[in-house]
């Protein structure tokens, strides 16, 4: 248990639906993360979450939508997807600014994949 | 541009050693992780190293070169259930992660 969980774990959705993927850290941390990987690439960033505002937003494409309601809490919104959008997608959450390590703790990740 | 090489997949037998490379170039450096991520499942924090040197944690030891952009993860006395994925980050001038596409390690008996 790394004290980060994402629900749902699996899931499965036509072009034209709109779900949401939410993840929730019980390790009171300041950071929240969004990653997608796919398979035999890198991790990608997406979303950076610090204190609540949103402090990263790499090139995603608008039918992505984070929101942060909390420090504890995080959602990814999800509309008109394109079936290379099929991926796992992590959370992480991580300490910043506390001077230690500073490493980030993942969720189990949400398969998606986009039919 | 940044970047991080490490080799798609290695192959090592059970009770042995192995050494898994990871070269960066990054815009600044705050850091590199080490994390191993099992088939299916999260990534998983292994080590940390922000100066040169050895940093040893039980069967597993990473080392880290900045002035030559390396480090190694070393895997002592393998055990089957050392198969995963080993994933390679640094932290960059802004400390984000910039993560490497993983090395899978297949141990055989």
């Amino acid at each position: 248990e790394t004290g980060v969980t994402q629900t749902p774990r699996h899931l499965v959705m036509g072009m034209t639906n709109k779900k949401s993927l939410k993840c929730e850290q019980h390790l009171g941390h300041n950071a929240m993360y969004w990653y997608k990987q796919s398979a035999k690439k890198p991790l990608e960033l997406m979303f950076v979450y610090n204190f609540k505002e949103q402090t990263e937003n790499n090139s995603v494409p608008s039918r992505f939508s984070p929101e942060c309601p909390n420090s504890s809490h995080l959602f990814l919104h999800l509309h008109t997807l394109q079936p290379e959008d099929s991926a796992l997608y992590l959370c992480a959450s991580s300490q910043v600014g506390s001077g230690d390590v500073n490493e980030q703790f993942f969720g189990p990740g949400t398969r998606l994949t986009v039919l | 541009g940044q970047n991080i090489d490490q080799p798609t997949e290695m192959t090592a037998t059970e009770g042995a050693i192995v050494q898994i490379n990871c070269t960066y170039q990054t815009s600044g450096f705050n850091g590199l992780f080490w994390y191993q991520q099992h088939a299916g499942e999260a990534p998983t924090f292994l080590s940390y190293n922000v100066l040169d040197g050895l940093e040893e944690k039980g069967r597993f030891s990473s080392f880290l070169s900045r002035s030559k952009g390396y480090s190694y993860l070393l895997l002592k006395e393998l055990q089957m259930k050392d198969s995963a994925s080993y994933l390679c980050a640094v932290m960059d001038s802004n400390y984000q992660l910039i993560w490497g596409a993983g090395t899978k390690l297949i141990i055989k008996p």
